[in-house]
């Protein structure tokens, strides 16, 4: 069964980089699908930030692609996340995700306020 | 990018109440659109995928309709566990998915 759980800090400073890494089991992320990323700030909707295909080619949302980076280190079986430039408007639940188009397995989800 | 509406964003619904939730694409994206629930604090789990495709182990009181711009979800029977947000979700194209703003079951 796939497994993923995200990891990394619950506060950021406003203006500096949110990095949050996502650990796979049961699948090896270099063998096929999109891996990615979404977020959910609290009592709002979902929004898909962007995603990493097994052979390393990357599709961000267009909203935050000046910001985003999402990697993918296979011989750890961790995708990662970092948004530059934060502000209180990232504050949110950051889910990762296996997207087999559709999505079928998420993490549980790690919740990042950006404040001083 | 393709824009997703869903409708209405709140519905009341007893036990048992057969209730609709529309969901509107801003251009055609075919049938590639899944069907999400929520529960608070949890990661939204797939329940349609393909419109119409009932994933595995969903109850079969769950069912989609639609393609093109218009979809449906159906929930016939609502039991206590339905009561929870649903999003819809379009993946057609490869490059950028959209979500709905979502609709919340709740409780009349």
């Amino acid at each position: 069964q796939v497994q993923l759980q995200e990891s990394g800090p619950g506060l950021v400073k406003p203006s500096e980089t949110l990095s949050l890494t996502c650990t796979v089991s049961g699948y090896s992320i270099s063998s096929g699908y999109y891996w990615g990323w979404i977020r959910q700030p609290p009592g709002k909707g979902l929004e898909w930030i962007g995603s990493i295909y097994h052979s390393g080619s990357t599709n961000y949302n267009a909203s935050l692609k000046s910001r985003v980076t999402i990697s993918a280190d296979t011989s750890k079986s961790q995708i990662s996340l970092k948004l530059a430039s934060v502000s209180a408007t990232d504050t949110a639940v950051y889910y990762c995700a296996r997207d087999d188009r559709p999505i079928r397995f998420w993490g549980q989800g790690a919740l990042v306020t950006v404040s001083s | 990018d393709i824009q997703m509406t869903q409708s209405p964003s709140t519905l009341s619904a007893f036990v048992g109440d057969r209730v609709t939730i529309t969901c509107r694409a801003s251009q055609s994206v075919s049938s590639w659109l899944a069907w999400y629930q929520q529960n608070p604090g949890k990661a939204p789990k797939l329940l349609i995928y393909k419109a119409s495709s009932l994933e595995s182990g969903v109850p079969s009181r769950f069912s989609g309709s639609g393609s093109g711009t218009e979809f449906t979800l159906t929930i016939s029977g609502l039991q206590p566990d339905d009561f929870a947000t649903y999003y819809c979700q379009q993946y057609s194209s490869y490059s950028s998915l959209t979500f709905g703003g979502g609709t919340k079951v709740e409780i009349k």
